[in-house]
């Protein structure tokens, strides 16, 4: 059973472009959510979806992010005119539905601001 | 969710066991214990969790207070791939919902 598959791995940017990051939950989860982790700092929770739905985006800056899990293919994290501030590692993570609420991790992406 | 505090590191000699502590005295009666650890850059990977009962699995076992102020997480013989930034997280256990990370233990261990 595969894990959390996210791409691309590693992502340079110049400021002012757009940034996709992509994220595959495991087989039968349907729960998806974005943590960053800042250069020396700890994980913050950024938005969580399920199917074509957001659940909570609390964590998820008010402009130039936004994220979509769509009924077909992966969830998508996307930031347009990025800025330096940006660079960090992005993890995603899945959960199934029940009682067995444990997130699983994918590798992250990290994005660097030129 | 319930605050949690860790020391913010320790170090334990390969081999032996490693017991790191968590408090969480504010802990509600439907919040569960989980624990989570980050080996550098690398995503972070679920480790144990618990409601009062001690649980064991292939990786910990977690120690729960009877008062359930506190818990410990024990890696019974340590070895150099487990050193990671350990976090605890107290969390409701019902409904999918976003983890809260502090700062965990760094946890070393020493060769």
């Amino acid at each position: 059973n595969a894990g959390v598959m996210q791409n691309p791995r590693h992502l340079v940017r110049r400021r002012g472009q757009e940034a996709r990051l992509r994220c595959s939950p495991m087989k039968g989860h349907s729960h998806v959510y974005w943590y960053r982790q800042l250069p020396e700092e700890g994980l913050k929770f950024m938005v969580y979806l399920q199917k074509e739905n957001i659940i909570d985006e609390s964590g998820m800056p008010k402009e130039r992010f936004s994220a979509e899990f769509p009924k077909e293919g992966p969830s998508i994290l996307r930031i347009q005119q990025v800025v330096r501030g940006d660079s960090a590692a992005y993890f995603c993570a899945s959960s199934g539905s029940g009682s067995s609420l444990e997130q699983y991790f994918g590798p992250g992406t990290r994005l660097t601001v030129t | 969710d319930a605050k949690t505090t860790q020391p913010p590191s320790m170090d334990c000699a390969e081999g032996r066991a490693a017991n790191l502590p968590c408090n969480h005295s504010t802990i509600s009666g439907n919040e569960y214990v989980y624990w989570y650890r980050q080996i550098h850059s690398q995503g972070p990977q679920y480790i144990i969790h618990g409601l009062k009962n001690n649980e064991t699995n292939e990786m910990a076992s977690l120690i729960i207070t009877e008062d359930r102020k506190s818990s410990t997480l024990i890696l019974p013989h340590a070895t150099l791939r487990d050193t990671a930034v350990y976090y605890c997280i107290v969390r409701v256990a019902r409904g999918a919902q976003k983890l809260v990370f502090g700062q965990g233990t760094r946890l070393t261990i020493n060769p």
